[in-house]
């Protein structure tokens, strides 16, 4: 079974301070990893990817790989209230198909 | 211009009952997914379709089938409908470009309840 864990939190940050969301997977064989944030009631939309080992920054967000220890994370920088949502890790593995993680929900207190 | 769209938003039916979620990408993408999320939030892949294949989820009951009558179009049928069926079905679909940078891009969900 490939599975990809997250905790389920909630992370609770306050507004200004850094969010760190964090991912492990099972398949050693994962190709490209993504985060997606899912506002309740409505559907994911993706964040970033990353498919390198190491930082890739993107604006207040940076996802970290780690293929090594199968450890892929998300940094919010300057964390919003309007960040305040689930966010899913999801593993593209051999079938081109996304195993999501259950998500970790994020609530950034003003 | 709704990239992915799906309908209805939300359906309620009968134990029993057969039912139908369409969904539509003007995307111009290869594949088409369907997904489970249930109350926990945990999002699952049911079914994975290009116009080469179909890559069913093994722990998908046969009550469940996907219908694509051209490269746009992913229908979700389901038979029988059980209580345990309940959930949001989300469509997506993505450019078949190999492992890289396969962004799946997701409808608006369809809050099934099964009563």
């Amino acid at each position: 079974q490939k599975e990809v864990e997250q905790n389920s939190g909630p992370l609770s940050v306050p507004e200004g301070a850094i969010a760190s969301l964090n991912c492990t997977y099972s398949d050693r064989g994962s190709q490209s990893f993504f985060w997606y944030r899912q506002y309740s009631g409505k559907s994911p939309e993706l964040i970033m990817f990353i498919y390198s080992n190491g930082d890739k920054e993107d604006g207040r967000f940076t996802a970290q790989l780690n293929k090594a220890s199968q450890y892929v994370s998300l940094l919010i920088r300057d964390s919003q209230p309007s960040d305040s949502a689930t966010y899913l890790c999801a593993v593209n593995n051999a079938g081109n198909m996304l195993t999501f993680g259950g998500g970790t929900r994020l609530m950034v207190k003003p | 211009d709704t990239a992915v769209s799906q309908t209805p938003k939300y359906l309620v039916t009968q134990m029993g009952n057969d039912k139908s979620i369409k969904c539509e990408q003007n995307l111009g993408h290869d594949t088409m997914y369907w997904y489970k999320q249930d109350s926990k939030k945990f999002l699952k892949i049911m079914f994975s379709y290009n116009n080469k294949e179909l890559i069913i989820n093994e722990t998908v009951p046969n009550r469940f089938s996907p219908k694509s009558p051209d490269k746009a179009h992913l229908n979700l049928h389901i038979n029988s409908l059980e209580l345990g069926d309940s959930a949001v079905y989300f469509c997506a679909s993505s450019q078949d470009g190999g492992n890289m940078n396969t962004e799946a891009f997701f409808g608006q969900g369809t809050r099934l309840t099964v009563v």
